[in-house]
């Protein structure tokens, strides 16, 4: 079945950078698009942006250009997003989707000093 | 960007009833292919979403017959019927029509 495994929590420092990973499986990853989402206590989601496996073509939320880069290695079947100058507004649960519908566990982002 | 209104903020419900979640954009979610953008989800807590309707009113695979979505170009509605303990959580609605996809507040359901 479909399965969306992410990586583990982080704790980074302010300014720092991070690179969260979505390992795939149960489907076509080189015909998916995979979306990124960033969930803050409120509750509310926001979406990042999107890749598409097959080219690397992306779509980004105007939000988050400059903050996330999205990268895919279809070898693996993973996905990834790289954070950068990470500071306390970036603090939240990150997930990965396959086509909106399935969604990964999540990754916890802290941003401490 | 699209503006996604949820109401209620909350819902307490008697299981075995029914309930119903609305959701209102601030644009029309129907593209010219005639189709419209507008999805469910729900959260259980501690998880995360689940995709419940997709294109205003298309069970996702998996999902009990007991949910149901309809609506027109801005105003949604997502029905459960005869809601059971495993419905608790956060409902979301969504729209996928165009950049940036945006999501409302969340209702949360939580039995009586």
């Amino acid at each position: 079945q479909v399965k969306l495994l992410q990586s583990g929590a982080e704790l980074v420092k302010p300014g720092a950078s991070v690179k969260l990973s979505c390992k795939t499986s149960g489907f076509t990853f080189s015909t998916s698009y995979m979306s990124w989402l960033k969930q803050v206590p409120g509750p509310s989601i926001e979406w990042i942006g999107w890749i598409y496996a097959g080219d690397g073509g992306t779509n980004y939320n105007q939000k988050f250009k400059g903050k996330a880069t999205l990268t895919v290695d279809k070898s693996s079947s993973t996905a990834y997003m790289d954070l950068s100058s990470l500071t306390s507004e970036d603090a939240a649960v990150y997930f990965c989707a396959r086509d909106s519908a399935y969604w990964g566990q999540g990754t916890l982002v802290t941003v401490s000093s | 960007d699209i503006v996604m209104t949820q109401a209620p903020l909350s819902v307490s419900v008697t299981p075995g009833e029914s309930a119903s979640i609305s959701c209102r954009s601030s644009k029309s979610l129907l593209h010219s292919n005639g189709i419209t953008y507008v999805y469910w989800y729900l959260q259980k807590p501690g998880k995360s979403p689940q995709l419940l309707i997709y294109r205003m009113s298309n069970l996702a695979s998996g999902v009990p017959d007991r949910f149901s979505g309809s609506g027109s170009e801005t105003d949604f509605t997502l029905k459960i019927s005869r809601v059971e303990a495993e419905d608790v959580g956060i409902y979301y609605c969504g729209q996928l029509l165009e950049n940036p996809y945006t999501f409302g507040a969340g209702t949360k359901l939580e039995l009586k």
